[in-house]
């Protein structure tokens, strides 16, 4: 078992550039999320989605949108790379929305130039 | 408008000795509470959870306490280990209406065990 996993690691972008985070779990979870964590913020509620098919907007979606593939992925994207959204960004996972805690990956560490 | 704070960004203790870690949180709602553990360029993992109904709930040398009517929750760790050095979240739910889906995380404490 993996858990959950995110690629890349580190990402250095231009403004205005886009690019897409991946992230995969093997536990067979029905919830995934993507946090972003800033110094001095904690971890910020980005997007998640309760299963396969929905996606809904977390505390600070503006500037990002997200693509449940399947059960086991789930991708963010950034259309438009803002210096603001340098940051290291999370995605986690739960069985379910009632059941069980959030497991985290390793994160992607982003700075945008 | 910060719902869950941990006013002291950093810790520092002797190995052997108790940590004490504090959360306090403002939103009457929240009704499940997590504290999260944080190695550098790792993932939070998770360590210790309690429900609202409780006040106390232990799991080996960790020991999470809470105090409704201040709204207010610590982590104890006893006896402070040097691998216990990492940064420490506390989190939380409202677990009622929006099960575990949106944690509330606050900005962290980082502890360290001095050998």
């Amino acid at each position: 078992n993996a858990g959950v996993t995110q690629t890349p690691k580190f990402q250095v972008l231009k403004t205005g550039q886009s690019m897409t985070l991946q992230c995969a779990q093997d536990m067979n979870h029905n919830s995934m999320y993507w946090y972003r964590q800033d110094p001095g913020m904690g971890l910020r509620l980005i997007y998640y989605s309760a299963s396969e098919g929905t996606t809904d907007k977390g505390e600070v979606p503006n500037g990002y949108n997200v693509s449940r593939l399947n059960k086991r992925e789930f991708s963010l994207r950034l259309e438009s790379a803002a210096p603001s959204q340098t940051s290291v960004y999370f995605c986690a996972s739960i069985l379910s929305r009632n059941f069980g805690e959030q497991y985290f990956g390793p994160g992607t560490r982003l700075t945008v130039t | 408008d910060q719902q869950v704070k941990q006013n002291s960004p950093s810790l520092s203790v002797q190995e052997g000795r108790i940590s004490i870690l504090n959360c306090d949180y403002t939103n009457s709602m929240f009704d499940y509470f997590l504290w999260y553990k944080k190695y550098p360029a790792e993932g939070p993992t998770f360590l210790i959870s309690i429900s609202s109904i409780k006040d106390k709930n232990e799991d080996g040398r960790f020991t999470v306490f809470l105090n409704k009517s201040a709204k207010h929750l610590s982590l104890h760790i006893v006896p402070s280990q040097p691998g216990d050095s990492a940064v420490y979240f506390c989190a939380a739910s409202d677990r009622t209406n929006f099960g575990n889906e949106k944690l509330t995380f606050g900005t962290g404490t980082r502890l360290t065990i001095i050998p």
